[in-house]
């Protein structure tokens, strides 16, 4: 049974920091790794899409890394800002719907 | 373009009701998948369906629980004999094809109270 596994549970940093949140997978027989993000009593926002044959994607700010063999995926989010404060959550897709993490809950200070 | 949609986006109802909750997928994508994201407990996968295959039901914590897709389109999550663990948010999420490469877009959610 796949699980995902996110590390730290909650971060907070000041504003300009680069940072890094951890994600980790035990079954690596999976074909995507999305990343999200959740604002407070809001849906779902995918902020990146990694194929199981990519090893990273970038949008803007953000970078994802995907170690499929080691059962890893990093997000990477450089000078970070207030609006950044959410909750992150990483989600692989296998042979199942989507399996989630736990989430990151990420606050920037002014 | 549109995406998806969900209602109500609230709905509090007293111990032992019906409840039904509605999702609208973007127009095209054959997959639509339910999940349950409770306090504490994260989001856990519910229901899924892709074009007129049966759905995959492996998700769902009781009997009580069911869902339909009409059409294609659009899909109704129904909870029976609501108890106070049922409160959580409901969402769901839409895709172009089934299990694999695709990403998933979701809704804003249903929030659901049992009181």
């Amino acid at each position: 049974k796949q699980e995902v596994t996110q590390i730290p549970a909650a971060l907070s940093v000041p504003e300009g920091e680069n940072l890094v949140l951890n994600c980790s997978f035990t079954d690596s027989a999976i074909y995507n790794l999305q990343w999200f993000r959740q604002d407070p009593g809001k849906g779902l926002t995918s902020l990146l899409l990694i194929q199981s044959s990519q090893r990273e994607q970038t949008s803007g700010r953000l970078n994802a890394s995907l170690d499929k063999s080691s059962g890893r995926s990093t997000l990477y989010i450089a000078a970070s800002q207030p609006g950044d404060s959410a909750t992150y959550l990483c989600a692989v897709a296998g042979n199942t719907p989507l399996v989630f993490g736990k989430g990151t809950r990420l606050s920037v200070i002014a | 373009g549109a995406g998806v949609s969900q209602s109500p986006s609230n709905k509090v109802t007293e111990k032992g009701k019906d409840v039904e909750l509605r999702c609208d997928p973007i127009s095209g994508h054959t997959a639509l998948y339910w999940y349950r994201q409770s306090l504490g407990q994260g989001l856990e996968f519910l229901i899924y369906f892709q074009g007129n295959s049966a759905p995959d039901k492996s998700g769902l914590p009781s009997d009580r629980f069911s869902a339909e897709r009409t059409g294609g389109s659009v899909s109704t999550l129904t909870i029976q004999r609501t108890q106070q663990e049922d409160s959580a948010v409901y969402l769901c999420a839409s895709s172009p094809s089934g299990i694999g490469s695709y990403e998933q877009y979701f809704g804003p959610g249903t929030r659901l109270t049992v009181t």
